[in-house]
């Protein structure tokens, strides 16, 4: 079946712009994550959300960060003022419900000019 | 000092050899964890998921955990050159708190 699917794959922007990240999770999991990797780093969590709800927010930096899940199925996570230590690559996940295994996408890779 | 320490590598091996990757860890609460695989440009694909102490094989790939002694490895028996990939350990804490805490990764290469 279908993975976790994030769009878009590479995304480049100057500093201080706007960018929105889409992800679609696995169809049926009700639990999504976001987390961000920085070069030569494992992932490190961002936020997560059980159905619309955002459960945990504790990871994200700061408030230009913001995610959104509407509906409980696809979520988007949006960065204010962007700025060059923003550059990551930002992973998506899903879980069947929350504490269930993570299943990730392969990424939107963000550059900041 | 963070709270899962991975040694990077590289690590080089012939095809055929028993490999052995591990992470320490400091946090006493972590309770389940997890190995993925992470080939270039891709995301983290996961490969083992254990809760507590012991042992659990799936193929040519054991996890063990060590919750005494804060340690957890992954062997591969048998490596292939498909094996050539970043491997990240990852754990959490138990019911309520789902935020995974990944190490580094140790890239490996498995020379044919």
């Amino acid at each position: 079946g279908a993975g976790v699917s994030q769009t878009p794959s590479n995304k480049v922007t100057e500093k201080g712009k706007y960018v929105e990240l889409r992800c679609d999770p696995i169809s049926g999991h009700t639990a999504l994550y976001w987390y961000r990797q920085s070069l030569g780093q494992g992932p490190e969590f961002l936020i997560y959300f059980q159905g619309t709800g955002a459960a945990d927010d504790s990871g994200l930096p700061n408030d230009r960060f913001f995610a959104v899940r509407p509906e409980g199925s696809v979520s988007t996570l949006k960065i204010q003022r962007t700025e060059r230590g923003d550059s990551a690559v930002y992973l998506c996940a899903s879980s069947l419900a929350g504490g269930q295994p993570q299943h990730f996408g392969d990424g939107t890779r963000l550059s900041i000019l | 000092q963070k709270e899962v320490e991975q040694d990077p590598g590289p690590l080089s091996v012939p095809e055929g050899a028993i490999v052995s990757l591990n992470c320490t860890y400091s946090n006493s609460a972590f309770q389940y964890f997890m190995w993925y695989r992470q080939y270039s440009r891709k995301g983290p694909e996961l490969l083992m998921y254990t809760y507590s102490s012991g042992n659990k094989e799936d193929g040519r790939f054991t996890a063990q955990v060590d919750k005494s002694s804060k340690y957890i490895s992954l062997f591969i028996r048998d490596s292939q050159p498909s094996d050539s990939a970043t491997y990240l350990c990852a754990m959490r804490p138990g019911a309520g708190s789902y935020q995974l805490t990944f190490g580094k990764g140790t890239k490996l290469s498995v020379i044919p």
